[in-house]
C-alpha cells in the first residue's frame, strides 16, 4: 500500500519567515495530494490540494509544489503569522479510490 | 452547510469494556471513513464505506473493532473489548466519493477515547 513520509516533525520559525514542509510518497498511482491543518483539539481542515497534472498551486500565502518523478510534494507558507501555528498533515491518494494515506504531521510553531 | 457530526466527543472507559461511536456524514456524501489518530501521529484509516458497502477494512482489527453503515448514511464504530492502546481520537470523515472532484475529505471533530 501507499506510504507517506513527512518532514520535519517539528518546525519553529519567527513571525514573517517562511516555512517549508516536505512529504514523499511511494505509490506512483497516487494522483491527489491534499494538505490539512489541525489546530489543538480541532478537526483537520483542508487548506490546499494539488492534482498530479499540476506542478504548483498557490493560494495567498500558501503554495504547494509536486514533483511526480521524485514522488515528493511540499507545502510552502510565506510571511508566517502566529495563527499559522498548528499541526500540518500531508496526504496522498488515488482520486477514483477516494482513499488517502496521511503523513505523521509537522508541528509548526510561529514565534511572535 | 452542516459538517460531519460525531458523538460522543469524549469517553473514558476501563479496559475490556465496550464503547460505540456514532457519525453522521455531510448530506449527500457517499463515502464515509473512520480514522484512528493516536497522539502525535497522522490519521490512520480503519474502514471506508461507499454508500452502505465496505470498500476497505484491511486495517481494522476485526477481533475487537466493528463498524456498520446501515442505509448508507449514519455509521457506528464499536470497540469490544477495549485495550489500553485503543486510546486515541476516532475521526469520522466523509467525501462525495469517486472521481477527481469527489476526493476532498471532510472530518468531524472526533471522538476522544481514553482507556484506563
Amino acid at each position: 500500500g501507499e506510504n507517506v513520509e513527512q518532514h520535519p516533525s517539528t518546525l519553529s520559525v519567527q513571525e514573517g519567515d517562511s516555512a517549508v514542509i516536505k512529504c514523499t510518497y511511494s505509490d506512483s498511482a497516487s494522483n491527489y495530494f491534499p494538505w490539512y491543518k489541525q489546530e489543538l483539539g480541532k478537526r483537520p481542515q483542508l487548506i490546499i490540494d494539488i492534482r498530479s497534472n499540476v506542478g504548483e498551486k498557490k493560494d495567498q500565502r500558501i503554495a504547494v509544489t509536486l514533483n511526480k518523478t521524485a514522488k515528493h510534494f511540499s507545502l510552502h507558507i510565506t510571511e508566517t503569522q502566529p495563527e499559522d501555528s498548528a499541526v500540518y498533515f500531508c496526504a496522498a491518494s488515488i482520486a477514483h479510490a477516494g482513499k488517502s494515506t496521511f503523513g505523521d504531521g509537522t508541528t509548526l510553531t510561529v514565534k511572535p | 452547510e452542516a459538517g460531519v457530526a460525531q458523538s460522543p466527543r469524549y469517553k473514558i472507559i476501563e479496559k475490556r469494556q465496550s464503547v460505540a461511536f456514532w457519525c453522521n456524514p455531510i448530506s449527500g456524501h457517499a463515502t464515509l471513513y473512520w480514522y484512528q489518530q493516536i497522539l502525535g501521529q497522522g490519521p490512520k484509516l480503519l474502514i471506508q464505506f461507499q454508500n452502505n458497502g465496505v470498500v476497505d477494512d484491511s486495517q481494522l482489527p476485526k477481533d475487537r473493532f466493528s463498524a456498520e453503515r446501515l442505509k448508507g448514511v449514519d455509521s457506528t464504530l464499536k470497540i469490544q473489548p477495549a485495550k489500553l492502546e485503543d486510546s486515541a481520537v476516532y475521526l469520522c470523515a466523509s467525501s462525495l466519493g469517486g472521481g477527481d472532484s469527489g476526493n476532498t475529505i471532510y472530518f468531524g471533530e472526533g471522538s476522544w477515547l481514553t482507556v484506563v
